[in-house]
């Protein structure tokens, strides 16, 4: 089973800096024959489902402001926010959806300095 | 576009059995190109994949270790949902239970390739508790 691993668990960032969540997963989950990363990143706020934010690991999901990008390939990946706004405040899990079992990040619990 | 309507009890008593129910709108439980999820969220566990069901010629299933051999993920083409039977539960089962599909799409060789889960319904909490 493909383990995903977030860090850090929890951050504080100042209203417009940039907020920097990583994602390591056990293997990879890069499939070599389509050169995609079977790689998501979810929003969550309290009371409310998983929001996707990003696909293949870098694709922004329709109606995701674009302050919201996603990197990496292989095994390691980042979620950044570029300037963080008010509203951007949830827990941020990453995904592998490569292999079954499918797997989540721990989540990351952002919050405004 | 797809929605996704959950619906079933919020109490369990332990060693019953747990059912839900995800209503679809925008498609076919029996679409080949749109797979069907369970995914619970507890606070111990985190979010947790429980398992799929898909239609390709005929009803294939996917299940996680943790709960197989308790689990069922059945659909119903007369009523366009698909349901999540957890049998034989206990507190540890306590948790949010979240229905999503995910778009297959077909590839030559006839094999599938399985993309991300976009679309999830409200979730549900349900209790184990006697």
């Amino acid at each position: 089973d493909i383990v995903m691993t977030q860090s850090p668990d929890s951050l504080a960032v100042s209203l417009g800096e940039r907020a920097t969540i990583n994602c390591k997963s056990s293997q990879s989950v890069l499939y070599n024959s389509n050169n995609k990363n079977y790689l998501a990143w979810f929003q969550q706020k309290p009371g409310q489902p998983p929001k996707l934010l990003i696909y293949w690991a870098s694709a922004r999901e329709f109606g995701v402001p674009d302050r919201f990008s996603g990197s990496g390939s292989g095994t390691d990946f980042t979620l950044t926010i570029s300037s963080l706004q008010a509203e951007d405040v949830a827990v941020y899990y990453c995904h592998q959806y490569y292999d079954t079992p499918f797997s989540f990040g721990r989540g990351t619990n952002l919050e405004i300095k | 576009q797809i929605q996704l309507h959950q619906s079933g009890p919020g109490l369990v008593r332990p060693s019953q059995t747990l059912s839900l129910t995800c209503a679809i709108s925008g498609d076919r439980v029996s679409s080949h190109t749109v797979g069907w999820n369970w995914i619970r969220q507890s606070p111990s566990r985190g979010l947790e994949w429980l398992g799929r069901t898909y239609y390709r010629s005929k009803w294939d299933h996917d299940y996680a270790k943790s709960v197989k051999g308790r689990i069922t993920i059945s659909a119903d083409t007369s009523k366009n949902q698909f349901s999540l039977h957890l049998n034989s539960v206990t507190p540890e089962d306590t948790a949010v239970y979240y229905c999503a599909s995910q778009e297959i799409v077909i590839l030559p060789g006839a094999s599938s390739d399985f993309y991300h889960m976009d679309v999830w319904g409200k979730g549900t909490t349900v209790i184990v508790s006697s």
